[in-house]
């Protein structure tokens, strides 16, 4: 059965740092990754999708990247603001299989 | 862009009342999910949905049951509520080009 894990479980950093979210796998026969947002209280807000055939995404000030093979990704977030604090969450799928790590929580500090 | 929406943003319903969450997509997607989401336990699948009226369980199927009787529309009943269902239901479709999630605002129930 597939297990997704996040480290660390929470992170603390000020305006401005660089900073790298983790997130690994035990199968590595995976369809797709997918990173996610969630605000307290709301849904799932879909950041990047890395197909399993490609080695990175990005969108903006975000950076997701995958290695398949050793059943790992990283989320980069360049630049931090206080409006990124939120919980980051990373799942993988296979067909109709969707597995979700616990997240991390983010928080920016002005 | 995709758009999930659910049928309430908060609910309060009493044990043993029979509860509907309604959940409906604009895309398309032929693949509709049901999860919970608890502290600690992160996101567990109820049910899916590949397709009108078929239905397959997920993880934690007991006390909970589906109906998809159109492509758009997938809802998620409690037969009879009880305390240990408190908690936020999201609801996700997915598209089997790119089989890439989008979930709905969330249901925050609260069964007393």
């Amino acid at each position: 059965k597939q297990e997704v894990t996040q480290i660390p479980a929470a992170l603390s950093v000020p305006e401005g740092e660089n900073l790298v979210l983790n997130c690994s796998f035990t199968d590595s026969a995976i369809y797709n990754l997918q990173w996610f947002r969630q605000d307290p209280g709301k849904g799932l807000t879909s950041l990047l999708l890395i197909q399993s055939s490609q080695r990175e995404q990005t969108s903006g000030r975000l950076n997701a990247s995958l290695d398949k093979s050793s059943g790992r990704s990283t989320l980069y977030i360049a630049a931090s603001q206080p409006g990124d604090s939120a919980t980051y969450l990373c799942a993988v799928s296979r067909n109709n299989d969707m597995r979700f790590g616990a997240g991390t929580r983010l928080t920016v500090k002005p | 862009d995709v758009k999930v929406t659910q049928s309430s943003r908060y609910l309060v319903k009493r044990t043993g009342e029979k509860v509907f969450l309604e959940c409906v997509q604009d895309m398309d997607h032929e693949n509709m999910f049901w999860y919970r989401q608890d502290p600690g336990l992160g996101l567990r699948l109820i049910y899916f949905s590949y397709d009108v009226k078929m239905k397959e369980k997920g993880d934690i199927p007991e006390g909970y049951s589906v109906s998809r009787e159109k492509k758009e529309r997938f809802s998620l009943i409690l037969e009879s509520a009880s305390t240990n269902q408190t908690s936020m239901y999201l609801c996700a479709s997915m598209g089997l080009l790119t089989y890439e999630q989008y979930f709905g605002p969330g249901t925050r129930l609260t069964v007393t």
